[in-house]
């Protein structure tokens, strides 16, 4: 059965913080995307990743940083915590580029106080 | 850059009763997505549509899109409390690399009154 995990479902962090927020898919998927999602904006797409080590920039970077040094793996970062980075982030995986499905991890809810 | 846009932003409806949600595009749509959402949850892909006049049906839920690729439905047949939580539709998009990403609609909420 599909899976893809993260690393927390609730999280509270304080301004200033670095704050790492980690997704592992057991798929074998090539590409990885996380998202925010906040109410009325529906979902925005932070950073993507088509492979190890590649990254690209999605529609909202700023703030944000990622890795993904091991396929399985995608990791979010944000590099200095502020308040209107407070959202639930989603992180997908697919198989690769032009597949349909994306399969979605359960969701972390950040504050940021 | 292309929105999408769904229509209503909420719903609560009587369980047995028949509902639909819109998803509206700015522009032509290669690839329609719909998802539905429990609440304080990830996804879970419903269907996808790419032909014009497309329709497709998973157990009470059937999804079409209209023949110019702009608007699409879900209808939603003597719905039950299982169906409650928030539908997202997303639209592929193809860039110049070949690699394509899909931008999401704000959701419509729904609630079924048992």
């Amino acid at each position: 059965d599909v899976k893809v995990t993260q690393s927390s479902r609730y999280l509270v962090k304080r301004t200033g913080e670095k704050v790492f927020l980690e997704c592992v898919q057991d798929m074998d998927h090539e590409n990885m995307f996380w998202y925010r999602q906040d109410p009325g904006l529906g979902l925005r797409l932070i950073y993507f990743s088509y492979d190890v080590k590649m990254k690209e920039k999605g529609d909202i970077p700023e703030g944000y940083s990622v890795s993904r040094e091991k396929k399985e793996r995608f990791s979010l970062i944000l590099e200095s915590a502020s308040t209107n980075q407070t959202s639930m982030y989603l992180c997908a995986s697919r198989r690769r580029a032009g597949t349909v499905e994306q399969y979605f991890g359960p969701g972390t809810r950040l504050t940021v106080t | 850059s292309q929105e999408l846009e769904q229509s209503p932003q909420s719903l609560i409806v009587q369980e047995g009763k028949n509902l639909t949600i819109n998803c509206t595009s700015s522009k032509t749509l290669y690839g329609l997505y719909w998802y539905k959402q429990k609440y304080g949850e990830g996804l879970i892909f419903l269907m996808m549509l790419q032909k014009g006049g497309e329709e497709k049906s998973h157990e009470k839920i059937t999804a079409k899109l209209d023949e110019k690729k702009q608007q699409s439905s879900l209808h939603i047949t003597a719905s039950q409390p299982s169906h409650a939580g928030i539908y997202l539709c997303g639209a592929a998009q193809f860039r110049k690399t070949s690699y394509d990403k899909v931008i999401f609609g704000p959701g419509t909420s729904l609630s079924v009154i048992p």
